[in-house]
C-alpha cells in the first residue's frame, strides 16, 4: 500500500523555466512533508519541508505547496538550472517515521 | 566536519554469508535509521533507533539485524536469511524535533552486491 505516490517517473525541463514536481498521499495523519534531492550513488540531501498546518514554504528557488483537501503537494523550482538534474523524493512523517515516494527524475536541459 | 559516514562504499558478498554495514555519525543525533533503495522504488525503512540500546523494526526488517550500543554508531547486519540483499543501503540520523519535521540527514550509502 503506497501511502506516498510520485506518479511521474521523470520530468524534462528547459534551463531557466519552472520545474514542478508532484506528490500525492493517502494518510491524513501525516503531519510534516519533506523533499529530498538525490544524485546517483549518493545519499539524499534535504531540500525543504512544510508542516501540515501551512500551505506554502519558500526557500530561495524552491517553494513547496501543500493542498490538504486534495492530499497533494508540489515542489516548484524557479528558475531551473542544469545542476538541479537529480532524483527528487517526497517524504511524509507519521509518528517517528518517514514514508518516501518512489522519486521523480528531473532533467534540466541547457 | 559533522556528518554521517558509511563504509564501505561498495561491498560484495557470496550467497550464504552474513555481512555488516557500518554507519557512524558525529552530529550528536539521538535517532538513526537504515533504509534500502531498489531501482525505481523509494526508500524503504529496515530498522530505526530513537535512543541508545533501543531499536524498532521498520517495514522490511526480515533478514536484517541491528545494534545500538553507542549513540554515534548503528551497524546493520544483512544475514543469509535475507532473500534479495542486493541493493543500495542508506543510513540516516535525526534529532527528533516535532517542530521541524525530524529532518533526517543521510550518509553516502553502501552498494551491496551478492554474487
Amino acid at each position: 500500500d503506497q501511502q506516498v505516490k510520485q506518479n511521474s517517473p521523470s520530468l524534462s525541463v528547459q534551463e531557466g523555466r519552472i520545474s514542478i514536481l508532484n506528490c500525492d498521499y493517502t494518510n491524513s495523519m501525516f503531519d510534516y512533508f519533506l523533499w529530498y534531492k538525490k544524485y546517483p550513488a549518493e545519499g539524499p540531501t534535504f531540500l525543504i519541508s512544510i508542516s501540515s498546518i501551512k500551505d506554502k514554504n519558500e526557500d530561495g528557488r524552491f517553494t513547496v505547496f501543500l493542498n490538504k483537501s486534495a492530499k497533494h503537494l508540489s515542489l516548484h523550482i524557479v528558475p531551473s538550472q542544469p545542476g538541479d538534474s537529480a532524483v527528487y523524493f517526497c517524504a511524509a512523517r507519521y509518528g517517528n517515521k518517514l514514508v518516501f515516494g518512489a522519486g521523480t527524475i528531473l532533467r534540466v536541459k541547457s | 566536519d559533522g556528518g554521517i559516514t558509511q563504509s564501505p562504499k561498495y561491498l560484495f558478498r557470496k550467497e550464504g554469508q552474513n555481512v555488516t554495514l557500518s554507519c557512524e555519525q558525529n552530529l550528536n543525533h539521538d535517532a538513526m535509521y537504515w533504509y534500502r533503495q531498489d531501482p525505481g522504488q523509494g526508500l524503504r525503512l529496515i530498522y530505526y533507533s530513537q535512543i541508545v540500546n533501543d531499536f524498532q523494526k521498520g517495514d522490511i526488517a526480515e533478514g536484517y539485524s541491528v545494534s545500538r550500543e553507542k549513540k554515534e554508531s548503528f551497524p546493520l547486519t544483512v544475514t543469509s536469511a535475507q532473500k534479495n540483499p542486493t541493493a543500495f543501503y542508506l543510513c540516516a540520523s535525526s534529532n527528533p524535533d516535532r517542530g521541524t519535521g525530524d529532518t533526517q540527514y543521510f550518509g553516502p550509502g553502501t552498494r551491496l552486491t551478492v554474487l
